[in-house]
């Protein structure tokens, strides 16, 4: 079965800096999926960005960019310019033909 | 507007009360799902369905039941409920049959089985 593993709880960055949230997965898949869903305070779960593992090029939307590493099966998420709404639970998941798995979080804190 | 809708948004019951949390999509979305997040597990699937009457297990079906009769509504049915059910629940769907794409999440339903 797949695994996802996201080994920071938490996270804090100061506002305008960078942080790098991380994500390992584990899968005997070729094809598939990768995703980074922000939560922020009101549940709502949002989109922010895909990957799929086919294409080698990182994904990238405005501040937000991965490092898709497919053979160290990693997929890590990079912020730039960190703003105070970014304050938010993030979850890496990973999704195979219907199943899909989440990370187990990491809550980011952007201080002003 | 396009949406998942969930109803209702915070339900608090007893154990062993037969409930339905219903999930309805306006998008004509082939792909929908239930998850529950729990503190420290992240959201874990419980069922999906690919298209009406065509619904499959996910990581923990235990508990819980699930219908496709129509293709906009998937509702979440629990028999007996537990209070190891207490979670928030999610439902979603999404553009690609295989849930290969953006999944649109409804606003969750916390349950709480006293």
């Amino acid at each position: 079965a797949q695994t996802v593993t996201q080994s920071q709880p938490e996270m804090s960055v100061q506002e305008a800096e960078t942080v790098t949230l991380s994500c390992t997965y584990d899968t005997s898949e070729s094809n598939y999926y990768l995703f980074w869903y922000k939560q922020p305070p009101s549940r709502q779960m949002i989109l922010v960005i895909r990957q799929e593992a086919y294409k080698q090029q990182n994904a990238t939307e405005n501040r937000f960019s991965v490092n898709f590493q497919k053979a160290a099966k990693s997929f890590s998420l990079k912020i730039s310019d960190s703003q105070l709404g970014d304050t938010a639970m993030y979850f890496c998941a990973f999704m195979n033909l219907y199943d899909m798995r989440f990370g187990a979080g990491t809550r980011l804190t952007v201080k002003p | 507007e396009a949406q998942v809708t969930q109803n209702p948004r915070y339900l608090i019951t007893v154990t062993g009360k037969k409930l339905t949390v219903t999930c309805s999509q306006n998008m004509n979305h082939e792909y929908m799902s239930w998850y529950r997040q729990d503190p420290g597990l992240g959201l874990r699937q419980i069922y999906y369905s690919m298209n009406v009457e065509v619904t499959d297990k996910g990581d923990v079906p235990e508990g819980y039941k699930v219908s496709r009769k129509e293709k906009r509504n998937f509702p979440l049915i629990l028999e007996s409920p537990s209070p190891n059910q207490t979670s928030l629940y999610f439902c979603a769907s999404s553009t690609h049959p295989a849930g290969l794409d953006e999944q649109y999440f409804g606003p969750g339903t916390r349950l709480t089985v006293t």
